[in-house]
């Protein structure tokens, strides 16, 4: 079974402090791993994938497969990056599945 | 620019009655969602469809049912709606190219359902 576990429901964190967002991750096979967020009054959508490989919003997530986490990084916080965010799993073995997500961490910057 | 729309942002229903839910994508995408977000919860499928006319539950089926009569327009409908289905509703398209390959995600803006 596929499962995405994100252990923080909040997380709060200075202006010009470190960002780490959790995401642990169940999946036998060759998985898929996103990260998704939604600011305030927005639509969720995606952040990055990690099949990219990119840096969104100064933002990077590493699939480390011994650890099976796909943690979600920032060097320093910004207070525009307050949100809601998803990390969300993909079992590539599987064909077309649908995405699992996590049950989310909400991020508060604080000035 | 992908473009998903749902019908209503707001909704406010009596316990038993028949409620849809539309959503409408315009980038011919295939494959489409519907997910319901809870606080603590995060997002749960409900159902889900990749072509017309065809559609597989998803992890939490019971009290919906779902059509897709046309390619862009994948409807959630609440036969005899209770309570504990008061949410918010996200619909999801996303372009299905390769087999193999998961594409993104695409979401409309949700519709609040509150059910009295």
């Amino acid at each position: 079974a596929q499962r995405v576990t994100q252990p923080e429901k909040l997380l709060s964190v200075f202006k010009g402090a470190p960002v780490e967002l959790k995401c642990n991750y169940s999946y036998s096979g060759s998985p898929e791993l996103f990260w998704y967020v939604q600011y305030s009054r927005q639509r969720l959508q995606l952040l990055l994938r990690h099949i990219s490989r990119e840096s969104i919003k100064g933002f990077t997530a590493d699939l480390n497969k011994g650890e099976t986490s796909f943690h979600l990084k920032k060097p320093f916080a910004q207070e525009e990056d307050s949100a809601m965010y998803y990390c969300a799993l993909s079992g590539r073995d599987s064909g077309n599945t649908p995405l699992v997500f996590g049950k989310g961490t909400r991020l508060s910057v604080i000035a | 620019d992908v473009k998903v729309t749902q019908s209503s942002r707001y909704l406010v229903k009596r316990t038993g009655e028949k409620v849809f839910l539309e959503c409408v994508q315009d980038m011919d995408h295939e494959n489409m969602f519907w997910y319901r977000q809870d606080p603590g919860l995060g997002l749960r499928l409900i159902y889900f469809s990749y072509d017309v006319k065809m559609k597989e539950k998803g992890d939490i089926p019971e009290g919906y049912s779902v059509s897709r009569e046309k390619k862009e327009r994948f409807s959630l409908i609440l036969e005899s709606a209770s309570t504990n289905q008061t949410s918010m509703y996200l619909c999801a398209s996303s372009q299905q190219q390769d087999w193999a390959k998961v594409e993104t995600q695409y979401f409309g803006p949700g519709t609040r359902l509150l059910v009295l």
